[in-house]
């Protein structure tokens, strides 16, 4: 597509309900970022995935929260057990960055997506 | 752990001032820079970027940012601003860690400031 895409663009859900978050990147990126944005914040870093494999994960905030991209393109955010705090948007970016040496600068742009605004009752 | 730094959390101007908008980070080694902007109701966008050569960087819509690496500063800069200008802009930063660092793309963002300009 044109852009990342994001679905559901809003979500509410009561305490303790399971929610899933997907993302469809920009075809051909190979990187691909969650990032969740409190009211009044910056994004703050979440997980990373480059191709299918979750390089980073140290954002997560608890074990509640879990990414997986199985084929290296779509991803999806899976929160159990919502509580209130989980209550953010939760934003994805896609980037051409391949991992190789040479140039990964050149590739080191995110594209963001319009994100997915939880509500947690 | 690195962190950035915005010193304005809301600007209000009229149309034709100066704006600048500071940014700065902690982080001894390489870095890229962003400003991303997200004006209401959209998502966030890349406004410009710094990666390596001339410090002072131009973006779209006029806007251009200077690095300065002994301040560890990236500030944001527009001669005349526009009431389109009115958004939320981010700085953010990517530490560098050698040429093939694929554990370590995140962005770390400061808290954003409001700019607000009146007509």
């Amino acid at each position: 597509g044109a852009g990342v895409s994001q679905s559901p663009r809003y979500k509410v859900a009561k305490r303790g309900q399971d929610v899933a978050l997907r993302c469809d990147p920009i075809s051909g990126h190979v990187s691909l970022f969650w990032y969740q944005q409190a009211l009044g914040q910056g994004p703050e870093f979440l997980t990373y995935f480059q191709n299918e494999a979750q390089l980073d994960k140290s954002g997560l905030p608890s074990d509640r929260f879990f990414a997986e991209r199985p084929e290296g393109s779509v991803s999806t955010l899976k929160i159990q057990r919502t509580q209130q705090e989980d209550s953010a948007v939760y934003l994805c970016a896609s980037s051409l960055y391949n991992g190789l040496a040479g140039g990964p600068h050149l590739y080191n742009e995110q594209f963001f997506g319009p994100g997915t605004r939880l509500t947690v009752l | 752990a690195q962190s950035v730094s915005q010193h304005n959390h809301h600007v209000i101007l009229s149309e034709a001032a100066s704006l600048e908008l500071g940014c700065n980070y902690s982080y001894g080694g390489t870095v890229n820079l962003f400003w991303y902007v997200q004006y209401p109701g959209q998502h966030l966008q890349l406004l410009l970027k710094y990666f390596s050569g001339d410090p002072l960087v131009k973006g779209i819509k006029g806007f251009e940012a200077e690095f300065i690496k002994s301040k560890f500063s990236f500030n944001l800069r527009k001669p005349s601003v526009q009431w389109s200008d009115t958004a939320e802009y981010f700085c953010a930063v990517n530490a560098r860690r050698g040429s093939n660092a694929g554990n370590n793309r995140k962005l770390i963002w400061g808290l954003g400031t409001s700019l607000a300009v009146n007509p």
